[in-house]
């Protein structure tokens, strides 16, 4: 079966540049999440879309924006890029549906994008 | 705001031995959703087992149990027969915030 996909899957960059994640749920998957996890760390929620309009905002700094495409993949673009920046990146999605019930819905996730900034 | 907590920053079992990684969390929705996901040090995230808020009967998938106690706020995830595959982090969730993670290593 098909799985959340992210590319590229390593990422090198250097301070103050700009880096753009991307994130394709799985087919029919009508929510996006970001999660960020730094070394020996737990993911930390950055943001979500639900049907292409953010619908929850975790913390997710002001040099990071995000957004969900008609076709609903996802992209993460980070600017002025920091060391503490380097994290794997996770993207995740789920079936929220119609009615948005927000309790059930596995969340599955990709198998995230490492970035490294040097 | 929701929150979870996991206090159990490592466990260590005894290959094929039964083990409980606990959870509890705190959230003022009535309705809500409980996830265990394992991440092997190879970095993936892999979900385990969900619990839904309502539902009557405790989550079980294979060897993976959730011992859910809605009045005590815990969640916590049963794992039968210890594999030395078994050996990762696991970490408690609901929708937005994980739990610190629990890392489990399974000894021979």
């Amino acid at each position: 079966a098909a799985g959340v996909i992210q590319s590229p899957r390593h990422l090198i960059k250097e301070k103050r540049e700009t880096a753009t994640l991307k994130c394709y749920p799985i087919p029919r998957h009508d929510t996006v999440y970001w999660y960020q996890q730094g070394p020996g760390q737990d993911p930390q929620f950055l943001i979500s879309f639900y049907e292409k309009m953010q619908s929850d905002k975790g913390s997710i700094p002001d040099r990071f924006s995000a957004q969900q495409f008609s076709d609903y993949h996802s992209e993460l673009n980070m600017s002025s890029l920091e060391l503490g920046d380097s994290a794997l990146y996770f993207c995740a999605s789920s079936f929220r549906g119609l009615a948005g019930d927000l309790s059930g819905n596995t969340i599955y996730f990709g198998e995230g994008s490492w970035l490294t900034v040097v | 705001a929701q929150k979870i907590t996991q206090t159990q920053p490592g466990m260590f079992v005894q290959e094929k031995e039964a083990v409980t990684l606990d959870c509890t969390y705190d959230t003022s929705d009535p309705s809500y959703g409980l996830f265990w996901y394992k991440q092997p040090s190879s970095g993936e995230m892999i979900f385990l087992i969900y619990q839904g808020s309502y539902d009557q009967q405790n989550a079980t998938e294979g060897r993976y149990s959730l011992n859910f106690q809605k009045a005590r706020k815990s969640a916590n995830l049963v794992i039968s027969a210890s594999q030395l595959g078994d050996s990762a982090m696991y970490f408690c969730a609901m929708r937005a915030p994980f739990g610190k993670g629990t890392k489990l290593t399974v000894n021979p």
